[in-house]
């Protein structure tokens, strides 16, 4: 079973700040990782999709990048709506399955 | 617009059933991986189940086999999960959601449907 592992737990920054959040993965996950943002009674959005592909809608300030265990997501300069809790997941093919990381709270 | 809209959640007595629904709209639900995520109260987003589109395919969590349910009604674009033997862990936050171009990831969420696990 594969293992994602996000850290910081918490990050704190201000706004127009950059902030890098990592996801380590148990093993390599090829490029098959994808990132939530989920704000408190709010529904999670996809940011990003197979490492590093910006889901419609998304601003270009997020990016994402790497592959097999090592995963970042950059916020390039924090505006006040991006604080909130990200996680990163998983797709395994067998089990078939989905995990997900244990999530980066984002604070001001 | 893609909606997806959970009902059914409430309040049940541990041991108990319930069952909870999800309509779908605005995308072709016979074309879609259709998948339930849950939340518990301070922790973060576990998948729960998964169902293929012909529901040839069906998964679960670990935590849920055996006593978790999905199905889904094409004809009617409606998602479901049956939920028996219910325990405080299972307690939490339902969400319905929908994969995207791939498998490998979710695209559309629901807003949710609360279940409370107590006596």
């Amino acid at each position: 079973e594969i293992v994602l592992t996000q850290s910081p737990a918490t990050l704190s920054l201000s706004p127009g700040e950059r902030a890098t959040l990592s996801c380590r993965a148990s093993q390599s996950v090829r490029s098959s990782l994808a990132w939530y943002q989920h704000k408190p009674g709010q529904a999670p959005r996809l940011l990003i999709y197979e490492a590093s592909n910006r889901a419609a809608g998304i601003p270009a300030r997020f990016s994402g990048s790497g592959s097999g265990p090592d995963f970042t997501l950059t916020i390039s300069s924090l505006e006040p709506e991006d604080f909130a809790v990200y996680y990163c997941q998983h797709r395994t093919n067998w089990p078939p399955m989905y995990t997900f990381g244990q999530g980066t709270k984002l604070e001001i | 617009e893609v909606q997806l809209v959970e009902s059914g959640g409430g309040l049940v007595k541990p041991g108990g059933s319930l069952k909870l629904s999800c309509a779908a709209s605005g995308f072709t639900f016979t074309s879609y991986t259709m998948n339930w995520v849950r939340q518990a109260p301070g922790k973060g987003l576990e998948w729960v189940s998964s169902v293929s589109p012909s529901s040839g395919d069906i998964y679960y969590a670990d935590s849920v086999k055996g006593r978790f349910t999905i199905s889904r009604d094409n004809a009617k674009n409606s998602l479901f999960l049956q939920m028996n033997s219910l325990s405080a862990d299972d307690t939490a936050l339902y969400y319905c959601v929908r994969v995207g171009a791939t498998r490998d990831y979710f695209e559309y969420w629901g807003q949710g449907t609360l279940v409370t696990v107590s006596s």
